[in-house]
């Protein structure tokens, strides 16, 4: 598991509440994300970080926050919930290997958080 | 639009039977495609990468083929497991890119083995 922690695993929040979710790693990965998983999508990418204190969109970052004051933390905030925001929340670091002449980034993933906004 | 469609969406087989999942891809340009498999209530696991030049490679009772030129790349799984019960997602990052931040992810094939 790379060594990735989420808290909490399970949140039921209410619409209109603040909700922050949190990412821990143990391996001082420099590329940290944010996936959201939902039944009919693959998984997508709600932010990233590529160090501490920077930070990019990905491609549903609307109604979704993120803030990196450390290399090992990485926390997604969405300032307030929203039914459409229920879904599955994974963090994953990206370690990069040198094989054959070439580079890949693999991405290895948190076990996740499920979040119900009611 | 990059895209990665994956067939079937779901398949049921017999414990000790093989089977072959497949995915077509239209990210441009290409470097690599990844196989994961996530187990339920999980997250996904990198099971092989396979760079462009490299047809098939294997692991364990895995094998992942790849043909880039028609965007095709297969899973066969053989001798099924009760614990090969997963979905498995195939995965493509655009070549010019090496931040891994703009990967294309499939919606997987739920695969179910049993008795």
């Amino acid at each position: 598991d790379a060594g990735i922690t989420q808290s909490p695993r399970h949140k039921v929040t209410e619409t209109g509440t603040p909700v922050t979710l949190r990412c821990h790693q143990t391996e001082n990965h420099r590329y940290m994300y944010w996936y959201r998983q939902d039944p009919g999508h693959g998984l997508r990418l709600i932010h990233y970080s590529y160090g501490v204190k920077d930070t990019d969109k990905g491609e549903v970052s609307d109604g979704y926050s993120v803030s990196r004051s450390k290399t090992e933390d990485f926390l997604l905030t969405l300032e307030s919930a929203t039914s459409s925001q229920t879904s599955v929340y994974f963090c994953a670091i990206s370690s990069t290997q040198h094989r054959s002449g070439f580079t890949t980034d693999t991405q290895y993933f948190g076990p996740g958080t499920r979040l119900t906004v009611l | 639009k990059n895209q990665v469609e994956q067939s079937p969406q779901s398949l049921i087989i017999l414990e000790g039977k093989n089977c072959t999942l497949q995915c077509n891809y239209t990210v441009s340009p290409f470097s690599n495609l990844r196989w994961y498999k996530q187990d339920t209530g999980r997250g996904p696991v990198s099971l092989t990468i396979m760079t462009f030049s490299e047809n098939t490679k294997s692991n364990g009772r895995y094998t992942a083929t790849l043909d880039a030129d028609t965007k095709q790349s297969s899973l066969h799984i053989t001798a099924s497991q009760l614990s090969d019960s997963a979905s498995y997602i195939c995965v493509v990052p655009p070549g010019n890119t090496g931040t891994a931040s703009k990967l294309t992810f499939g919606t997987g094939t739920r695969l179910q083995v049993t008795l």
